[in-house]
């Protein structure tokens, strides 16, 4: 079973802050991506990534950046946390960019900024 | 208009009812569908993959594709409670570089 694993079930921060999300995925996948659920919105596309060093924007990366160093991890991070940003984060994985497979999720983190 | 339209819901049904699920699209391009399970404050769970048009079955779940009507269903037989959750497909093409498109997903609540 692919495990896709987020560091934080729930985290509080200050405005202002720089914040770190991190995902690791244990199936030696090429694609991750980061998304944002929000009521009413559904699941938006931040960031992903199809390689090491590689990162893609998505439809809402304003705010947002993304660091892949290694193949199984992909970190979102919020420069300068807003109240707006409070919401839950998702990462996914997939196997391979050229091949239509279903995406991995992992637990979310609830992120609230205060 | 979004490209994948789902029934926010919420849909109540008592426990041993078959539940259909379903969402309608606009891009004809698409030919890989999915059906995700998320509950409470967890992550989307992968229920269903399928290619194109037809039926794929598995266990109590059946996932349906009609690509002409751009229609696709999630059925669900003998349902429980612990199949009160929200629902979301998704969606993506063959050129799409496995990025998906999500509905917004139908909460279900299966009442004992």
């Amino acid at each position: 079973d692919v495990k896709v694993t987020q560091s934080s079930r729930y985290l509080v921060k200050r405005t202002g802050e720089k914040v770190f999300l991190e995902c690791v995925q244990d199936m030696d996948h090429e694609n991750m991506f980061w998304y944002r659920q929000d009521p009413g919105l559904g699941l938006r596309l931040i960031y992903f990534s199809y390689d090491v060093k590689m990162k893609e924007k998505g439809d809402i990366p304003e705010g947002y950046s993304v660091s892949r160093e290694k193949k199984e991890r992909f970190s979102l991070i919020l420069e300068s946390a807003s109240t707006n940003q409070t919401s839950m984060y998702l990462c996914a994985s997939s196997l391979r960019r050229n091949l239509n497979q279903p995406q991995h999720f992992g637990d979310g983190t609830r992120l609230s900024i205060l | 208009q979004k490209e994948v339209e789902q029934d926010p819901g919420p849909l109540s049904v008592p426990e041993g009812a078959i539940v259909s699920l379903n969402c309608t699209y606009s891009n004809s391009a698409f030919q890989y569908f999915m059906w995700y399970r998320q509950y409470s404050r967890k992550g989307p769970e992968l229920l269903m993959y399928t290619y194109s048009s037809g039926n794929k079955e598995d266990g109590r779940f059946t996932a349906q594709v009609d690509k002409s009507s751009k229609y696709i269903s999630l059925f669900i037989r003998d349902s429980q409670p612990s199949d009160s959750a929200t629902y979301l497909c998704a969606m993506s093409d063959n050129n799409a570089g496995n990025m998906l498109t999500f509905g917004g997903g139908t909460r279900l609540m299966v009442k004992p």
